[in-house]
């Protein structure tokens, strides 16, 4: 079975502080999806990235970093030089194929605080 | 493109009732959708998949008597939580995958159902 690990429940830090949050997965798949979602208070997923397993370069965008390693299935995301806008629950997934579609396995989220 | 909405957007109701969600693919066609259901500080938690003129399929411990999805066009799913009960107050987010994007979900703004 599928699982998503995200031993961060919450984490508070300082504005401009940087910030790694931790993704483990499980999978006996040899193709998957990795993602990451934020979802702030108003509750609406807002995606942020996806990255199959067969990519292991690391990415960058903005003031966000992705760090995949499939030597110790983690998929780390790290937000560099924090605002308090990064306030949110960021929810790592994992894609179960389905026939072609993606049935997404989520972990259950890091809180994030951002304090001024 | 790939805008997702719901409707309504929250609904309060009364022990007993019947209420429906709807889930819409504003600006694509969507060969499968998904609805997940959230509870207070929890994880997304995959319910059913939903494909166009087809029966769901139901997660394991999810009644599919109570929670009643249609899935009768292409851009349109509805859930119906039948007779629902305060336990059934949770956040559902619906998500759609476009035909020919290799499964990537797009989420719905989600809908709070509170029932007392």
């Amino acid at each position: 079975a599928q699982k998503v690990t995200q031993a961060q429940t919450e984490i508070s830090v300082v504005e401009k502080e940087d910030v790694t949050l931790d993704c483990v997965y499980e999978t006996r798949d040899t193709t998957y999806y990795l993602f990451w979602y934020k979802q702030p208070p108003s509750g609406e997923l807002v995606f942020l990235i996806r990255r199959n397993s067969f990519d292991e370069q690391n990415e960058i965008s903005g003031r966000y970093s992705w760090n995949f390693q499939k030597s110790t299935s983690s998929f780390n995301f790290t937000i560099t030089a924090s605002q308090v806008v990064d306030s949110a629950v960021y929810f790592c997934a994992l894609s179960e194929p389905l026939g072609g579609s993606e049935k997404l396995v989520f972990g259950k989220g890091t809180k994030l605080t951002v304090n001024p | 493109g790939a805008v997702v909405s719901q409707h309504p957007s929250w609904v309060i109701c009364k022990s007993g009732t019947s209420v429906k969600i709807e889930c819409r693919s504003l600006d694509f066609q969507a060969t499968t959708m998904f609805w997940y259901r959230q509870f207070p500080k929890q994880s997304l938690m995959l319910m059913a998949t939903s494909n166009e003129g087809s029966k769901a399929t139901y997660e394991q411990g999810v009644e599919k008597d109570k929670f009643l999805i249609n899935h009768a066009s292409l851009t349109l799913s509805t859930l119906t939580v039948t007779s629902a009960h305060p336990e059934d107050s949770s956040f559902y987010i619906c998500s759609a995958i476009r035909w020919g994007s290799r499964g990537e979900q797009f989420f719905g703004p989600g809908t709070r159902l509170t029932v007392l």
